[in-house]
């Protein structure tokens, strides 16, 4: 079973659209996050909710807008898309934080071009 | 404000050379650290973390990292180097006062040469 499972894979979409990447965790985990790797590696936290309330929220344009209907899921809709959202995204989760020292586990990704 | 930093963007070793990796960090308390790795197309793979205790920590796939507090560095260390370990590597710090922030390096890429 997957831990942290995000959909999809791979997408690529024409500037302008509108585009949802949806992100599940079976961990039982009550904080997770949005994280977005560009084109040169550098991994930026870009969300972060805990029990479906958010608590971090870096600078980010509004066109990307987090929903999260339950802590077992935070999904990441992105308005009007540009060609620099071109990137891999990554939900990530982990348990209360990092206050107990935990560690937070990664998914596998979202390839999302915009041409 | 805490900063983490890979001071090597690539390095290529042979295979079954041994391997370090470099980590700074800096914060004014101990942090957590933490190394991922991430193979070609897919995601972040922990491989080893340090809270506290014991300084020198032992991770999946054979690698090793020993937190210096002296020299505010947590370098990523394997023996013998395998093709498979061909990969990007991530340092990453976090800590109980930044909540549930947590701060990538900007990684280091691994060549495995035959």
């Amino acid at each position: 079973d997957t831990a942290v499972s995000q959909t999809p894979k791979y997408l690529v979409t024409q500037m302008g659209n509108d585009k949802s990447i949806k992100c599940e965790q079976n961990l039982g985990h009550d904080t997770m996050y949005w994280y977005k790797q560009d084109s040169k590696k550098f991994l930026k936290i870009m969300f972060s909710y805990n029990n479906k309330e958010l608590i971090i929220n870096e600078t980010v344009p509004n066109r990307f807008s987090p929903k999260s209907p339950d802590k077992a899921h935070l999904n990441l809709h992105i308005n009007s898309l540009e060609l620099g959202d071109s990137a891999v995204y990554f939900c990530a989760s982990s348990p209360t934080g990092l206050r107990s020292g935990n560690t937070i586990y990664f998914g596998e990704g979202s390839w999302l071009t915009v041409v | 404000a805490q900063s983490v930093t890979q001071p090597d963007i690539h390095i290529t070793v042979s295979e079954g050379a041994s391997l370090e990796l470099r980590c700074n960090y800096s914060y004014g308390a101990t942090p957590y650290l933490f190394w991922y790795v991430q193979s070609p197309g897919q995601g972040l793979q922990l491989l080893l973390k340090y809270f506290s205790g014991d300084t020198l920590v032992q991770g999946i796939k054979g690698f090793e990292a020993e937190f210096k507090r002296s020299q505010s560095s947590f370098n990523l260390r394997k023996p013998s180097v395998h093709w498979s370990d061909a990969a990007e590597y991530f340092c990453a710090v976090g800590h109980v006062n930044t909540g549930n922030q947590f701060y990538f390096g900007t990684g280091t890429s691994l060549t495995v040469i035959p």
